[in-house]
């Protein structure tokens, strides 16, 4: 079964760090570009992240660009977010999407269930 | 970046309604459009990709149309299990944008 699982969300205070980890199956994940996107609390949807199948390319949104960094581990099908300097407003279900850039029917097409964070002193 | 307009933001509608939902792009994405419905509670499930291209599994009553600026998601007899958020994603160009959603609510 093609799965994405997230894991490492929590309560932190402002300014502190979590590390967010999304574990993948099912899929030969290193021929994959890997999405992070989250949700606030009664939100929408918003882009935070993506990273190239083998890390060639690296994207960030600018809320959290100097914030958060995403990487990956292929020989362990894992991906992380560092999420530094947390606010208030980084609060929200973190979802790693995966992506295949030549194929439109594997675009966003596999969801994680999503790991929460919430950040409040 | 690529603003997504989507609307409306809410809609009311009854059972066996035909529903569409619109997303206008601020510059062209060819058909790089997917769509989603997200029900309380759970995971983004993508409808529509590519467009028009229907995801496996989900049914014939969902279709997707446009290209370029201008996409409409339609249900062509909306059932009780259809009510939900729906979103429009862009992925021609980085970063990904959605629109901001679209909640079809009972009549």
């Amino acid at each position: 079964e093609v799965q994405l699982v997230e894991s490492g969300g929590g309560l932190v205070k402002p300014g502190g760090s979590l590390r967010l980890s999304c574990a993948a199956s099912g899929f030969i994940f290193n021929t994959y570009t890997i999405n992070w996107i989250r949700q606030a609390p009664g939100r929408g949807l918003e882009w935070v992240s993506s990273i190239h199948s083998i890390s060639k390319y690296i994207y960030y949104g600018d809320s959290v660009k100097g914030r958060f960094t995403i990487s990956r581990d292929n020989a362990k099908n894992s991906l992380y977010l560092q999420m530094n300097s947390l606010r208030a407003e980084d609060t929200a279900t973190y979802y790693c999407v995966r992506d295949y850039g030549d194929d439109g029917a594997q675009r966003f097409d596999i969801w994680g269930q999503g790991t929460m964070v919430t950040v409040s002193s | 970046d690529i603003q997504m307009t989507q609307s409306p933001s809410v809609m009311s509608a009854s059972v066996g309604d035909r529903v569409t939902i619109t997303c206008r792009a601020s510059q062209g994405i060819t058909n790089s459009l997917a769509w989603f419905q997200q029900k309380p509670g759970n995971v983004p499930k993508r409808l529509i990709y590519a467009a028009s291209s229907l995801q496996s599994g989900v049914p014939s009553r969902f279709s997707g149309s446009g290209s370029g600026t201008e996409f409409a998601l339609t249900i062509s007899s909306l059932q009780p299990e259809d009510f939900a958020t729906y979103y429009c994603l862009q992925y021609n160009t980085y970063p990904p944008t959605f629109g901001q959603g679209t909640k079809v609510e009972v009549k």
